[in-house]
């Protein structure tokens, strides 16, 4: 079974608006860790923000945040006043056990239209 | 501050020929570290996985193999390269930042991209 599912392969945003970019995940491990990652063209992974599982407010870094719900499972990244860098692939990923094993999702490439 | 470092970052091999591509982290110890290939448009997928010096997880049957000789460094390796090796390799490295929770931040390095004739 899938362990994170990303829904949206292409999303569209007009510049300065919001977008919401969706994951959810299957896990029954209590502890665990929710990440989202931007790739752009040139290939590098960035870490944008993170999301344990026992964390009981949304994460937020900057411009983005993690919209948490855990019963729901999903981890929803919300990027606000999209920039035209903000072109990218987005992953989300989802870290289990001791070893940090990471299971990624196919990715949501976003397009931010000027 | 920590740095991770991969090289070659683009390589071009035929089939059959051998691979062996690199991996070091600077700045930190007792890292753990991964490798990771991305097919094109496709997520990440792991293929190894290390916790300590001379300690590989596979996590895929394939025909690559992986290395960890020193402990920040880690090697990936195959003896007879096929058509369907071609990717985009990425090693990252994570340690424990927040005890007891299980959970931990990756850093990617720049990515290997092979292409495999």
């Amino acid at each position: 079974a899938q362990k994170i599912t990303q829904t949206q392969p292409g999303m569209f945003v007009q510049e300065k608006e919001a977008v919401t970019l969706d994951c959810t995940y299957d896990t029954s491990d209590p502890s665990y860790g929710l990440f989202w990652y931007k790739q752009p063209s040139s290939g590098e992974m960035i870490f944008l923000i993170y999301q344990g599982s026992y964390d009981q407010q949304n994460a937020t870094e900057g411009r983005y945040s993690l919209n948490f719900q855990k019963a729901r499972k999903s981890a929803n990244l919300v990027i606000s006043a999209s920039q035209l860098g903000d072109s990218a692939m987005y992953f989300c990923a989802m870290r289990e056990g001791n070893a940090g094993k990471s299971t990624f999702g196919d990715g949501t490439t976003l397009t931010v239209k000027p | 501050s920590q740095t991770i470092h991969q090289w070659p970052a683009t390589l071009v091999q035929p089939v059959g020929s051998p691979l062996s591509l690199e991996c070091t982290v600077e700045g930190t110890s007792n890292p753990n570290l991964y490798w990771y290939r991305q097919a094109a448009g496709r997520g990440l997928q792991l293929l190894f996985y290390s916790v300590g010096i001379g300690q590989i997880s596979s996590e895929v049957p394939q025909n690559l193999s992986a290395s960890r000789p020193q402990d920040r460094q880690f090697i990936l390796s195959s003896k007879k390269l096929l058509l369907s090796d071609s990717g985009f390799y990425l090693c990252a490295w994570s340690v424990r930042r927040r005890p007891g929770r299980g959970s931990y931040e990756q850093y990617f390095g720049p990515g290997t991209r092979l292409t495999v004739t």
